[in-house]
Order: C-alpha cells, then sequence, then structure tokens
C-alpha cells in the first residue's frame, strides 16, 4: 500500500512490558517524526529524524526508543511501559513540504 | 508554556454558514503556520498552510488569515458543510521539515 501505515493499530499490554509500535512509509521521505495525543494536549513530539541513523528528541523522549536503520522505517519502542503511556501514536513524515503526512495511527493501551 | 493555543475547544456553526477557526501563539519565530482536521480513529489530514510572509492563503471553500502583529491566525469555511465536522488542529513550524508544534484542537460541528 502506498503512503505510511503504523501497525499495530490497536494495542493493550501490561505495565512493564516492551512495546514497539511499527511505522512504514512508501514515499521515501527522509523525514519522520512520532506524535503522541492526550486529552488537554493535542499531538506532542516524541522523537523526530532528518535520515537514516540520525535521530532527535522531542518533547516528550522519557521511555522512549526510537531506530532508522532504513529510510522508510522508525520504528518506536517503550522499553518499560507505564500507565502513562497510555496515548494515541502517530507517526509522520515529509520531504520538501513544510506539511507533514500522517499515519492512521495506534491506540496504545498500558494496563 | 503553550506555544500554540487554540482557546476554543468546540465550535457549533449551522451549515452553509462560515466557520471561523482560532489560533494564537507565542514564538515570534515560528515560520509557518497549518491547519489539520482530524476524524475519529485517523490521523490529521493537512488542510491549508500559510508562510509567515503572507496574511492570506486561499484553498476552495478554506482560508487561513495570518495578523504577525497580533501573534493570530484564524482558518476560515466557506460554506460549512456537515462533513465539515472534526477536530481542527493549528500548528506551527520554524522552517520546512522541523517539528511540528500543534495547539489543542477544537472540535467543530456542522448542523445541518
Amino acid at each position: 500500500d502506498a503512503g505510511i501505515t503504523q501497525s499495530p493499530r490497536y494495542k493493550i499490554t501490561e505495565t512493564g512490558r516492551q512495546v514497539t509500535l511499527m511505522c512504514h512509509q512508501t514515499w521515501s521521505h527522509s523525514y519522520m517524526f512520532w506524535y503522541r495525543q492526550d486529552l488537554g494536549h493535542g499531538l506532542r513530539l516524541i522523537y523526530y529524524s532528518a535520515a537514516a541513523d540520525i535521530t532527535d528528541k522531542g518533547e516528550v523522549p522519557d521511555g522512549y526508543v526510537v531506530s532508522r536503520s532504513k529510510t522508510e522505517n522508525f520504528p518506536l519502542t517503550l522499553e518499560s511501559a507505564t500507565r502513562s503511556q497510555t496515548s494515541v501514536y502517530f507517526c509522520a513524515s515529509s520531504e520538501s513540504d513544510v506539511e507533514q503526512f500522517f499515519g492512521p495511527g495506534t491506540r496504545l493501551t498500558v494496563l | 508554556d503553550q506555544q500554540v493555543k487554540q482557546n476554543s475547544p468546540s465550535l457549533s456553526v449551522q451549515e452553509g454558514r462560515i466557520s471561523i477557526l482560532n489560533c494564537d501563539y507565542t514564538n515570534s519565530m515560528f515560520d509557518y503556520f497549518l491547519w489539520y482536521k482530524k476524524y475519529p480513529a485517523e490521523g490529521p489530514t493537512f488542510l491549508i498552510s500559510i508562510s509567515s510572509i503572507k496574511d492570506k492563503n486561499e484553498d476552495g471553500r478554506f482560508t487561513v488569515f495570518l495578523n504577525k502583529s497580533a501573534k493570530h491566525l484564524s482558518l476560515h469555511i466557506v460554506p460549512s458543510q456537515p462533513g465539515d465536522s472534526a477536530v481542527y488542529f493549528c500548528a506551527a513550524s520554524y522552517r520546512r521539515n522541523t517539528p511540528l508544534v500543534f495547539g489543542k484542537g477544537t472540535r467543530l460541528s456542522v448542523i445541518a
């Protein structure tokens, strides 16, 4: 499928478990981003990447790890999930334009 | 401290009328401003953007106005349609390909 996809779409896990959220884009965009959306906060940046092997922290990076070995993939890992990480996670990508293109999101619940 | 603010959590408008969504920002270094629309269980969809060197940008039924001196922008939707019912996010960026800073969103309901 062309575009940007995220998997899984829904995930329930337990406190302390490691969880990886996947993001894949077919446009070969250089820039990729991870945001989380919480009630009362809008979308907040977790991590972003300007190219393969180049990543940088955003506003709320604690408890998350990212990697970017291939341009098209940008997985987000919660090393030890906490209840405060219950959220909806959005991946986005961009190239030369100002707008970013968002995936459909992953709704994560940490019990 | 929030750099992009949408002070109205919700707005209700009749079909056919104008919808005006407002956004304020505090950082004068922002160079681009964007509006996104979001339906439930979907990702945000880009609507329209404006560069800080302009004061107006129009795309069909959507127009964004920027007032730099007031650090204020607004999105006008004319005429409003029931399909426009969604959450609208205002966002800002320092330059192309940099992270977006989002407001909290405004839920627009267009009543038939």
